[in-house]
């Protein structure tokens, strides 16, 4: 049972414009979300992450929306550049002690010149 | 500072062998995770350890174990070896016990089982 999912297996955008990449998750009891960019051969980076007291925090060109309700999140990047082609994980953690992430499953964006 | 290291970056052994990777965290941090990443499964928790204690495990059979030191490095083992566990083995560090923060990952070590 995936409890966290990236419907989206790729996504192709036009530099400059906007990249909206999309995460649900089933599990109510998560409780705070991460997105990372992955490149091959290469550990997971930590992009932003959301706690779910809040429904938006900005950093720079990205944004990430949590909407509770719905149980789903999105990481918008804006404006996309080329060196943001890369695979994008959501992950979300629970309310129970420790620091396990489930991962979805990652969308893989390509920004073209 | 330095990021997490994980050795060794490439590994090729052989169905039924044992193989055992090591991870050492950023200095300072008392948490260790490992993850296995497949094409099939995407990015699938392995077990943590924080001073030297499993503190959580995932849904992987026995044959995967591990263990952390008394400096934090980790290393964990895999018995037995079969062919579905050729996959990138990701290791991740982040300060002590509490939910704080993200992690950082290493650049993981890719394993291969012929």
């Amino acid at each position: 049972d995936q409890q966290v999912k990236q419907n989206s297996p790729s996504l192709s955008v036009q530099e400059g414009r906007i990249s909206i990449l999309n995460c649900d998750y089933t599990n109510s009891m998560f409780d705070y979300f991460l997105w990372y960019k992955k490149y091959p051969a290469e550990g997971p980076t930590f992009l932003i992450s959301i706690s779910s007291i809040k429904d938006k925090n900005e950093d720079g060109r990205f944004t990430v929306f949590l909407n509770k309700s719905a149980k789903h999140l999105s990481l918008h990047i804006v404006p996309s550049q080329p060196g943001d082609s890369a695979v994008y994980f959501c992950a979300a953690r629970g309310d129970n002690a420790g620091n396990m992430l489930t991962f979805g499953g990652g969308t893989r964006l390509m920004v073209k010149p | 500072k330095a990021g997490v290291t994980q050795t060794p970056r490439y590994l090729i052994k052989t169905r039924g062998q044992q193989v055992t990777l090591s991870c050492s965290p950023i200095s300072g941090h008392r948490s260790v995770s490992w993850y296995q990443q497949t094409p099939g499964q995407g990015l699938q928790f392995l077990f943590e350890y924080f001073s030297e204690t499993q503190r959580n495990k995932g849904n992987f059979p026995g044959r995967f174990s591990g263990r952390q030191f008394s400096n934090s490095r980790s290393e964990m083992n895999v018995s037995t070896l079969e062919l579905g566990d050729s996959a990138l083995y990701l290791c991740a560090s982040s300060l002590a016990g509490g939910r704080v923060g993200g992690y950082t990952f290493g650049s993981g070590t890719r394993l291969t089982v012929v």
